[in-house]
């Protein structure tokens, strides 16, 4: 089955700051590869497909990148609202798992 | 507005079944995959089930699979979790989601995609005793 690895498990940043969160899966899974936020108290929101595809109107401070087995999300100038947990996901073949998630925190 | 709402959940002992349900509307409903994911108390999320748009393809996480069955009646516009033989570390917060725009490929067939680019605000199941 192939693994997902998110790093860090947490991290503190200040509004404004740019942020980066990896992701690594234990086998190639093309770019088929899914972000998602979860505010506290918040259903999930999809914030990029296909590793760098940004989901109809989320913000264009967030990004991602990476093909394979590595990929990264980027948050450009933190916002207040964007302090919560990030997760990816493998959709290229099953089991479909999430990583252990990211919380960005106030710093 | 593309909506999915969950119904079902609730308190059941361990060894117990519940099927939980999850009406979609707003979009056509045959087309997309469709997927249960779960998250537990102050926990990450967690993959569970997914189905084709047909339902003739179903996938299961190995910590239920055996236990769970996902189905989906296209006819309904309705999205099921048949949970058998459950325990207590199936208790979470159970979200439904709809999957991604797929694609005919070169030879007819059909892509499904399995992210979740539409969730319900999820129903809660316990299992205690």
């Amino acid at each position: 089955d192939i693994q997902m690895t998110q790093s860090p498990s947490s991290l503190s940043a200040s509004v404004g700051d740019t942020v980066t969160i990896t992701c690594r899966a234990s086998q190639g899974i093309n770019y088929y590869l899914a972000w998602y936020q979860q505010r506290p108290g918040k259903v999930p929101k999809l914030l990029i497909y296909a590793a760098s595809s940004l989901q109809s109107g989320v913000p264009s401070r967030f990004s991602g990148s990476g093909s394979g087995t590595d990929f990264t999300l980027t948050i450009s100038s933190l916002q207040p609202e964007d302090f919560a947990t990030y997760y990816c996901q493998n959709y290229d073949s099953d089991p479909f798992t999430f990583g252990g998630g990211t919380k960005v925190e106030i710093k | 507005e593309v909506q999915l709402v969950e119904s079902g959940g609730g308190l059941v002992q361990p060894g117990g079944s519940l099927r939980l349900s999850c009406a979609a509307s707003g979009f056509i409903f045959s087309s997309y995959a469709m997927s249960w994911v779960r998250q537990a108390p102050g926990k990450g999320l967690e993959w569970v089930s997914a189905i084709s748009g047909t339902g003739r393809t179903t996938y299961h996480a190995h910590s239920v699979k055996g236990r769970f069955t996902i189905s989906r009646d296209n006819s309904k516009n309705t999205l099921y979790l048949q949970m058998n033989s459950l325990r207590a570390e199936d208790t979470a917060v159970y979200y439904c989601g709809k999957g991604g725009v797929g694609y005919y490929g070169s030879r007819g067939s059909y892509t499904y995609y399995y992210h979740m680019d539409v969730w319900g605000k999820g129903t809660t199941v316990t299992v205690s005793s």
